[in-house]
């Protein structure tokens, strides 16, 4: 069965620390790897990942994927208040190695950013 | 409007009353996503349109409930005969076609059920 796993699910540390979140996974016909953060509401997207090796950055975020060892990093820097939220990592899967994918979730990292 | 929309944003039922919810997605897209996700856990896949065809639905999906996108414009998800386990935050997400520039899912603000 395919599975996300996040780590830690909740975390808490001081504003100006630096955090590293984490994703593994075990899905057959991967196709891409999404984070998300999550404030009460509706997900909002911060990235998507399809090859292993390439980082991607928006500001003080930024993000990794390794396919071979099956595993990505969230990292967040000079963390701020605002940066307290749900962080959820999900991957998408094509079924029967097919076009159509849904989205297979973790339950999510909470960090809360003290000041 | 270029978010995804959905509606009510709450609703309260008594158990045993049918409940529907309706989700507008961005117009360009034709992928259309329901998630159920509840307390602690990350959302759970239900059901997948392309365009105005069912084309996936989870093992989560029992008979009593159903979902429909006609015109492939806006969908409807109904909840029979509702249960406590229902309760639950109803999450609506909608992506552009496959191999389009901005490929990324956007979610809708969700409707949270609760039954009583």
């Amino acid at each position: 069965e395919d599975k996300v796993v996040q780590s830690p699910l909740s975390l808490v540390v001081h504003e100006g620390d630096t955090v590293t979140l984490n994703c593994s996974y075990e899905v057959t016909n991967f196709r891409s790897l999404l984070w998300y953060k999550q404030e009460k509401k509706a997900p909002t997207f911060l990235f998507m990942l399809t090859s292993s090796g390439i980082e991607k950055k928006s500001g003080r975020l930024s993000s990794i994927l390794d396919k071979k060892e099956l595993f990505s990093i969230l990292n967040i820097t000079a963390t701020q208040t605002g940066d307290s939220a749900v962080y959820l990592c999900a991957v998408e899967a094509s079924k029967y190695g097919g076009s159509q994918g849904n989205l297979i979730f973790g339950k999510g990292t909470k960090l809360s950013v003290k000041p | 409007d270029t978010g995804v929309s959905q509606d009510p944003r709450h609703k309260i039922t008594k158990r045993g009353q049918n409940v529907t919810f309706r989700c507008d997605p961005i117009s360009e897209h034709n992928r259309l996503y329901w998630y159920r996700q509840t307390l602690g856990q990350g959302p759970e896949f239900l059901t997948y349109f392309q365009n105005e065809a069912q084309l996936e639905k989870s093992r989560l999906l029992s008979d009593r409930f159903s979902a429909e996108r006609p015109k492939g414009s806006f969908s409807t998800l109904e909840i029979q005969r509702t249960e406590q386990g229902d309760s639950a935050m109803y999450l609506c997400a909608s992506a552009p076609k496959q191999g389009t520039a901005n490929y990324g899912y956007t979610f809708g603000s969700g409707t949270r059920l609760t039954v009583v």
